[in-house]
């Protein structure tokens, strides 16, 4: 069964303006993950987040670990057409991670 | 990171059929995996394909269905078996660098379809 959960499902937000999604899960977790797929094609990883480790950074992307409430969340800001695209959380234990049913991003222009 | 080739990119294939994926990595790796994307869904773990030894199976999904091997550290098959129009998905491989990181890569993906 799926670990993580996305909300929202889908956000339309204007160029220019912050995107944020929102990544729940259930059990206790080592990492989690989150990648971005383009309509149609591969998953690109964008960023790790540790158990230990509460934001990270990494270009226009945040993403934050609240492990007391099993939630992370991915903040892209300045939006661009080009982040027009879906995103997954996976969260890991042991080896394996597991995937949300992700957030559908689309950037108006 | 590690980078990933599948092959083939894509296949129509007849209902009853076999199709074999096959996915290089171009470093060893320690751990391997096989995704289904169904259409317009998230991604399901198949299985972690373990080299030298029989690939660990997630719920719902059996050997027979799906034969998996891994010959070597940068290497693995998966073959989906007497295919139906429900096998229709995308089949992603995927990688877990050795060492410590948790970072895991994918490949661009196998899209099926069966008719």
């Amino acid at each position: 069964s799926q670990q993580g959960e996305e909300d929202p499902q889908a956000l339309s937000i204007q160029e220019g303006e912050n995107a944020t999604m929102n990544c729940s899960y259930k059990t206790s977790i080592n990492n989690l993950q989150w990648y971005r797929q383009n309509s149609g094609r591969g998953l690109v990883h964008l960023i790790l987040i540790r158990s230990n480790e509460r934001e990270k950074h990494s270009g226009r992307l945040r993403v934050t670990l609240d492990t007391s409430k099993k939630s992370s969340s991915l903040l892209i800001t300045a939006s661009r057409a080009a982040d027009t695209a879906s995103y997954f959380c996976a969260t890991g234990w042991g080896d394996k991670i597991i995937f949300g049913k992700g957030t559908r991003l689309h950037i108006l222009p | 990171s590690a980078v990933i080739s599948q092959k083939p990119s894509r296949d129509i294939c007849q209902r009853g059929t076999s199709l074999t994926i096959q996915c290089q990595v171009d470093s060893q790796v320690t751990m391997m995996f096989w995704y289904r994307q169904q259409p317009g869904q998230s991604l399901t773990l198949i299985a972690t394909a373990n080299q030298g030894s029989e690939a660990t199976y997630e719920s719902g999904f059996v050997i027979d269905k799906f034969p998996i091997s891994r010959p070597n550290l940068t290497f693995s098959t998966l073959t989906v078996s007497n295919m139906s129009p429900e096998d229709s998905s995308i089949y992603l491989c995927s990688a877990h660098e050795t060492g410590n990181s948790y970072e895991q890569y994918f490949g661009p993906g196998t899209r099926l379809t069966v008719t």
